[in-house]
């Protein structure tokens, strides 16, 4: 089975600051990891994903996330925060789930707001 | 390409009715996932097609079901609605069924069970 805890339900930042969303993940075998972003009344949207390749995973809109097996981590980490990163952020660890099914497991998730 | 599309975006219902709603994948995309976002469980799993046949289900009773059709196109069904079943309820298509198979998600329908 498999897991994921983000740390901090909501998070501030003024614009221009450091983006830092934390994601620790548990899985029994090599994870497949994914960052989601929500914008209100829309679905999700894909930031990036980690498939076992660079373990620097780099995605739209600026964001980059580093895959850490020793740590289970996969935060997300933005340079400079723009007004329109604020939304709610979803990190999900992909499993086999049985019959070949792969199902995501998502984080609780992460409201970020930006401050002018 | 067009994305994955839901209807209807909104719906209230009474307890005790049903409710189907719909999901189109992107054009090619075999997989259908269904999930149920509520503010205090968060995203949760439903289930998953393939193929016309479900694959893979979540822990969500039996008034809950679904199908896929030959085109792909997938419907859910929620019997005898409870309060509890307000939640936006959002699909998810991907080319195949593999792990690293990005799920790419519809707007959502929003259900409001009074």
């Amino acid at each position: 089975a498999q897991s994921v805890t983000q740390l901090g339900s909501h998070v501030s930042v003024s614009e221009g600051a450091l983006v830092l969303l934390r994601c620790n993940y548990s899985s029994s075998v090599p994870p497949y990891l994914f960052w989601y972003v929500q914008y209100p009344n829309q679905g999700l949207q894909l930031l990036l994903k980690y498939t076992s390749a660079a373990t620097l995973v780099k995605g739209i809109n600026g964001f980059e996330a580093e895959f850490k097996k020793s740590e289970t981590s996969f935060h997300l980490t933005k340079p400079s925060a723009h007004m329109s990163d604020a939304a709610e952020y979803f990190c999900a660890v992909s499993g086999n789930s049985g019959a070949g099914s792969y199902q995501l497991t998502f984080g609780k998730g992460t409201k970020l707001s930006v401050i002018p | 390409k067009a994305g994955v599309t839901q209807t209807p975006r909104y719906l209230i219902k009474t307890r005790g009715q049903q409710v189907t709603l719909s999901c189109s994948p992107i054009s090619g995309h075999r997989s259908v996932s269904w999930y149920q976002q509520t503010p205090g469980q968060g995203l949760q799993f439903l289930f998953e097609y393939f193929s016309e046949t479900q694959r893979n289900k979540g822990n969500f009773p039996g008034r809950f079901s679904g199908r896929q059709f030959s085109n792909s196109r997938s419907e859910m069904n929620v019997s005898t609605l409870e309060l509890g079943d307000s939640a936006l309820y959002l699909c998810a298509s991907s080319l195949e069924r593999r792990g690293t198979d990005t799920q790419y998600f519809g707007p959502g329908t929003r259900l409001t069970v009074l």
